[in-house]
C-alpha cells in the first residue's frame, strides 16, 4: 500500500465549472476525511466517513458541496458552479476508527479558479 | 472561532540548536494533540502525539510538552537539522469527535 493517494494534483477550472476530485485512501482504513487549505492558514475540517456513511460535514461545506464514498472505498469531492473562493489545496486523510494517531494524509488536489 | 492558535507565524533558529514551537488552544473537550510537519506541495506528515493524561512524550530528537491548566502545549526539537525546516502545525481532537481541529501553523526555518 502506498499511502493516500489523490488525484488530480492540480486542477484548474474557470469559474462556474464543476470540479471533481478523488481519493483513495489506505485500504484497510476505515475512516475517510477531507480538508481543505487556503494559503496562510491551516487544514479546515470539510466531512468525513466510516465506511460508506457520511457522518459529519462542517458548515463550510456549502451545498454547491457534496462528497460521497461508495462501497467505503474510494471517495469523491465534487464542487458545483465553482467560485474563485473555492481556490485551495483539498487534502484527504484516512485512518482506522479510534486510532486518531494514524490519521495519514495524501498530497492534496491543488484548485485554482480563475 | 479559532480554538486552536499558533500565534508564531515564522522561527527561525541556528542549526544544532533548540526549536521551540508553541500551541494554545481553548476548548477544554480537546484530549489528544499531534504536531504535523508539512512541505510545500505535500500533504501533512504526523510528526508526535500527545493524550491529555499525559504531560510529556518524547521520540528521538521531538519532544511534545502540555500544560493543560494552561491549555499550553509545545513541541521541542533539539538538535535542530537543516532538513527540519517546513511549515509545522498543532492539531487537536476530542474523544467522540475525532475530526481534527488545526492551527494555522508556524513556518520554522533552519539556518546552516
Amino acid at each position: 500500500d502506498t499511502g493516500v493517494s489523490q488525484n488530480p494534483r492540480h486542477k484548474i477550472t474557470k469559474r462556474g465549472q464543476n470540479v471533481t476530485f478523488r481519493c483513495d485512501p489506505i485500504s484497510e482504513h476505515n475512516r475517510l476525511y477531507w480538508y481543505r487549505q487556503t494559503l496562510g492558514q491551516g487544514p479546515e475540517f470539510l466531512t468525513y466517513f466510516q465506511n460508506e456513511a457520511q457522518l459529519e460535514k462542517s458548515r463550510l461545506l456549502s451545498d454547491r458541496f457534496s462528497a460521497e464514498r461508495p462501497k467505503g472505498s474510494f471517495s469523491t469531492l465534487e464542487i458545483q458552479r465553482t467560485e474563485q473562493g473555492d481556490s485551495a489545496m483539498y487534502l484527504c486523510a484516512s485512518s482506522l476508527a479510534g486510532a486518531r494517531e494514524k490519521l495519514l494524509f495524501g498530497s492534496g488536489t491543488q484548485l485554482s479558479v480563475l | 472561532d479559532q480554538q486552536v492558535k499558533q500565534n508564531s507565524p515564522s522561527l527561525s533558529v541556528q542549526e544544532g540548536r533548540i526549536s521551540i514551537l508553541n500551541c494554545d488552544y481553548t476548548n477544554s473537550m480537546f484530549d489528544y494533540f499531534l504536531w504535523y510537519k508539512k512541505y510545500p506541495a505535500e500533504g501533512p506528515t504526523f510528526l508526535i502525539s500527545i493524550s491529555s493524561i499525559k504531560d510529556k512524550n518524547e521520540d528521538g530528537r521531538f519532544t511534545v510538552f502540555l500544560n493543560k491548566s494552561a491549555k499550553h502545549l509545545s513541541l521541542h526539537i533539539v538538535p535542530s537539522q537543516p532538513g527540519d525546516s517546513a511549515v509545522y502545525f498543532c492539531a487537536a481532537s476530542a474523544r467522540g469527535n475525532e475530526k481534527l481541529t488545526f492551527g494555522t501553523g508556524t513556518r520554522l526555518t533552519i539556518i546552516p
